[in-house]
């Protein structure tokens, strides 16, 4: 069975600080990792992914997460937070097959 | 590139009524998926196609929603007889194919209210 947990439903940062969101997963099996963004009434979007590459990713808009197996973790950084980085945020996994398996979601609010 | 498209945006229906979502993915995309994602919850899988073939239906909840994907390209997502519950944003993504890791690109989603 595959599982995501988002420690943290809302998370707050003043812009230019460093945006972290957590991200824990559960797998049989070696994971693919993905997080997408969720701008309001809006699909989501890839931000990054791990697929037993690199382990650290990089992805669009400054953003890049680190895949630690010994953590079973796939956590979401930013050096310096922008207004613009408002949005929902969501950690998935999968594996053979391709079933997306999402967390919760974490808010993130950017205060000017 | 055309991405993921969806119709409508968004629906408004009593309970008991029936209503369809229709999906058009990105062309040569042999995988497409629907999601249910409910206020405040991360999406849930209902149903994933490879061409026409269902791949995985196990989350659907087969006695009022139905889906179909008969020639292998857009998609139509049925509920009937709605229920309160069934209140939420309908998601459509399509992949590459179906091997772990094809990145789903994901359209703007259906926002159905049932009153």
């Amino acid at each position: 069975a595959q599982s995501v947990t988002q420690l943290g439903s809302h998370v707050s940062v003043s812009e230019g600080a460093l945006v972290l969101l957590r991200c824990n997963y559960s797998s049989s099996v070696p994971p693919y990792l993905f997080w997408y963004v969720q701008y309001p009434n809006q699909g989501l979007q890839l931000l990054l992914k791990y697929t037993s590459a690199a382990t650290l990713v990089k992805g669009i808009n400054g953003f890049e997460a680190e895949f630690k197996k010994s953590e079973t973790s796939f956590h979401l950084t930013k050096p310096s937070a922008h207004m613009s980085d408002a949005a929902e945020y969501f950690c998935a996994v999968t594996n053979t097959g391709n079933q997306f398996y999402f967390g919760t979601g974490t808010s993130l609010t950017v205060i000017p | 590139e055309a991405g993921v498209a969806q119709s409508p945006r968004y629906k408004i229906i009593e309970k008991r009524q029936s209503v369809a979502f229709w999906c058009n993915p990105i062309s040569g995309h042999a995988t497409l998926y629907w999601y249910q994602q409910i206020l405040g919850q991360g999406p849930k899988l209902l149903i994933q196609f490879q061409n026409n073939g269902v791949v995985d239906d196990s989350q659907l909840p087969k006695d009022r929603f139905s889906a179909e994907r008969l020639k292998g390209v857009d998609s139509t997502l049925k509920i009937q007889p709605a229920k309160l519950e069934d209140s939420a944003v309908y998601l459509c993504a399509s992949s590459l194919g179906l091997a772990g890791g094809e990145t789903q690109y994901f359209g703007p989603g259906t926002r159905l209210l049932v009153l």
